[in-house]
């Protein structure tokens, strides 16, 4: 089945560190790899997306590359800042049967400054 | 623009006990979705609305879960009789289409958490 495996957290870094969180896949066909993102006191919001095998999804300085060899899609971010704080979620969409997102558990970041 | 609105934020009730949860989605959006969020999980679908219509219910617990969305604006979920399992978050969240699943175009609500006692 299709299914979302995200590294386990809490991770906790210091501002200006490089962040990598990972996430691997199983999928039949073809899906698009999401990455949401959920500040606190708010809802989950779509951070950054890629449709295709080999796209890189950019956005707020996060990036993450859709490896279809690897089955990966891991979140990337150069220097964190304490704004970065938040559970962050790794999802793709599936392309067989009833169009659905499948997410992963989740990963929670805290950033200290 | 206004976002998702859900209510209440929060409801602690005992178990056995009926709970009903609120959406207002974001105006324009046909498509309305329910997911439930278990601690430490991500978001899992419980249902899916066109409009009016459900077209996606696969993963609703028919037997104590129930949804509608009259005039395909505002959705309610209710659960009754209520179990401890039930202790989660319930999500609200809409989009243009349903095809947004495609684009990853959905808007959530901040969620509505239930604690069963």
């Amino acid at each position: 089945g299709n299914s979302v495996t995200q590294m386990e957290g809490p991770v906790t870094l210091s501002e200006e560190a490089f962040l990598t969180i990972n996430c691997t896949y199983t999928a039949t066909g073809y899906p698009s790899l999401f990455w949401y993102v959920q500040y606190p006191g708010e809802g989950l919001q779509l951070l950054l997306k890629a449709t295709k095998a080999d796209d890189k999804g950019s956005n707020k300085g996060f990036e993450a590359t859709y490896r279809k060899e690897t089955t990966s899609f891991h979140l990337e971010k150069g220097s964190v800042q304490v704004s970065d704080s938040a559970v962050y979620f790794c999802a793709l969409s599936r392309t067989q049967g009833a169009q659905k997102l499948v997410f992963g558990q989740g990963t929670r970041l805290t950033i200290n400054p | 623009e206004a976002g998702v609105v859900q209510s209440p934020r929060y409801k602690i009730i005992e178990k056995k006990q009926p709970v009903a949860f609120w959406c207002n989605p974001i105006s324009g959006h046909n498509t309305l979705y329910w997911y439930l969020q278990n601690l430490g999980q991500g978001p899992e679908l419980l249902i899916r609305y066109e409009n009016e219509e459900a077209v996606d219910d696969s993963q609703l617990p028919k037997d104590r879960f129930s949804a509608e969305r009259l005039k395909g604006v505002d959705s309610t979920l209710k659960i009754q009789p209520a179990e401890l399992g039930d202790s989660a978050v319930y999500l609200c969240a809409s989009s243009l289409e349903g095809l947004a699943v495609n684009t990853g175009e959905l808007f959530f609500g901040e969620g509505s958490r239930l604690t069963v006692l």
